[in-house]
This record gives structure tokens, C-alpha cells and sequence, in this order.
């Protein structure tokens, strides 16, 4: 299973509405997470299911779709969301691979 | 607390051989699977393979199989990445990762070990 990630960069100002997309290359029904990973750190994982938020998480991350299409939204950007963020599909077990990431940075 | 704690920073030749480690706390090592991901300078994650400690089933990403070994020690919680021969190409940073009971991806990892392969 193949994931595409757009765009493969942006740039975005503190308070924008923020959208990546993760597609698959066949159908994962909801099996994909979202991570974050800021430079210098290990990546945190953010999404599972598709939509479900991770403990810890802020409620401005949301995560949505199924089957082959997917999407990640920060509804208000903050200055600690500047990362880069990959999807991962979590339905080949017990190897889940990962999208080539989408880097976030300030406009 | 769950920690994931790796080995410290490695610079080799190629040639050598390496083993990595990441020793695991805070919870019940044997019942969850470990992965081992690679991160090449500036690159995005590549799961290269994983491990069940209880009773050592390994599966690896085509495209590590053959080029490294992942085990597991479980009297020490520890999973290992080893290689027979680096070559230049294996400088990257690796991350174990612990993936969570329910398989909603992986849920702690530990801080990387800068492996760096140069003549």
C-alpha cells in the first residue's frame, strides 16, 4: 500500500485553517493514523482510526476519511503546530508504512 | 510512566558491525510489538521492520530484509537493530516505536539514535 501526501509543503500564518490530504493507493476503510514531528524530536502521534484524537492532543487537530481518502485539519494554527506531519496506514499488519510527509511553515 | 530509552550515538566505518538497542519501561514489554524506523537526513519515516517480544515473530519491510536484524531480549525489555556490514548509506537516525494494543499506530518512541557510517 502506497500514500501520497499534498501539498508536500505549505506555508500558513498563526490562526489559518490548515488542510493535508493522505491518499492510499487501495482502500485502508479507517485504518490511518497522523503524526507530528517537529525537528530534532520524535515524531507524536496525533490521529488514529482516521478521526480519533490521541490523549493528550489539542481539539484544534481533526482528522477525517475513509477508505483511500483521508485528511488532516488544524482549525487554528498555532506557533507549535510548525512541523511536518505524515500519515501512516494501519491496515498492512504488522508493517505500517508511512506518507513522505507534509511540512508546515510560517508564511 | 512508558519510556522507550535508545543506545547513544553511533559513528562507524563501513564494513563494521553495530547493534542498537532500546529498552523499554513502564509497562508489560512482551504483549505489545516493537518497530524499528529509519530516518535519513532531511527524509521522511521507513518502518523497516517490527518484533513481538513474546515470542520473537519478526516481520520486515521488503526492502530491509536481509540488511538488518531486529530481536529481543525479553528478561531485559530490550529490542534490538543490528547490522553485519554498514555501509555509508545506513547513516540515519532509528527510532523504536511501541505499537498500540488496539493497532491505532505507534503510541511512544524513543528519541532516536544517530547511527553515522563514514570512512
Amino acid at each position: 500500500i502506497q500514500l501520497t501526501q499534498s501539498p508536500s509543503s505549505l506555508s500558513a500564518s498563526i490562526g489559518d485553517r490548515v488542510t493535508i490530504t493522505c491518499r492510499a493507493s487501495q482502500g485502508i476503510s479507517s485504518y490511518l493514523a497522523w503524526y507530528q514531528q517537529k525537528p530534532g524530536q520524535a515524531p507524536k502521534l496525533l490521529i488514529y482510526a482516521a478521526s480519533s484524537l490521541q490523549s493528550g492532543v489539542p481539539s484544534r487537530f481533526s482528522g477525517s476519511g475513509s477508505g483511500t481518502d483521508f485528511t488532516l485539519t488544524i482549525s487554528s494554527l498555532q506557533p507549535e503546530d510548525f512541523a511536518t506531519y505524515y500519515c501512516q496506514q494501519l491496515n498492512n499488519y504488522p508493517l505500517f508504512t508511512f506518507g513522505p510527509g507534509t511540512k508546515v511553515d510560517i508564511k | 510512566e512508558v519510556q522507550l530509552v535508545q543506545s547513544g550515538r553511533e559513528v562507524k566505518k563501513p564494513g563494521e558491525s553495530l547493534k542498537i538497542s532500546c529498552k523499554a519501561g513502564g509497562y508489560r514489554f512482551t504483549n505489545y510489538w516493537i518497530a524499528w524506523v529509519r530516518q535519513m537526513p532531511g527524509k521522511g519515516l521507513e518502518c523497516l521492520g517490527v518484533i513481538f517480544p513474546e515470542d520473537h515473530e519478526t516481520k520486515y519491510s521488503p526492502s530491509f530484509e536481509g540488511q538488518v536484524t531486529i530481536s529481543a531480549d525479553k528478561s531485559i525489555s530490550t529490542a534490538y537493530l543490528e547490522w553485519n556490514s554498514l555501509k555509508a548509506s545506513d547513516t540515519a537516525i532509528f527510532y523504536c516505536a511501541r505499537r498500540s494494543l488496539n493497532g491505532a499506530g505507534y503510541d511512544y518512541w524513543g528519541l532516536g539514535t544517530q547511527v553515522t557510517v563514514s570512512s
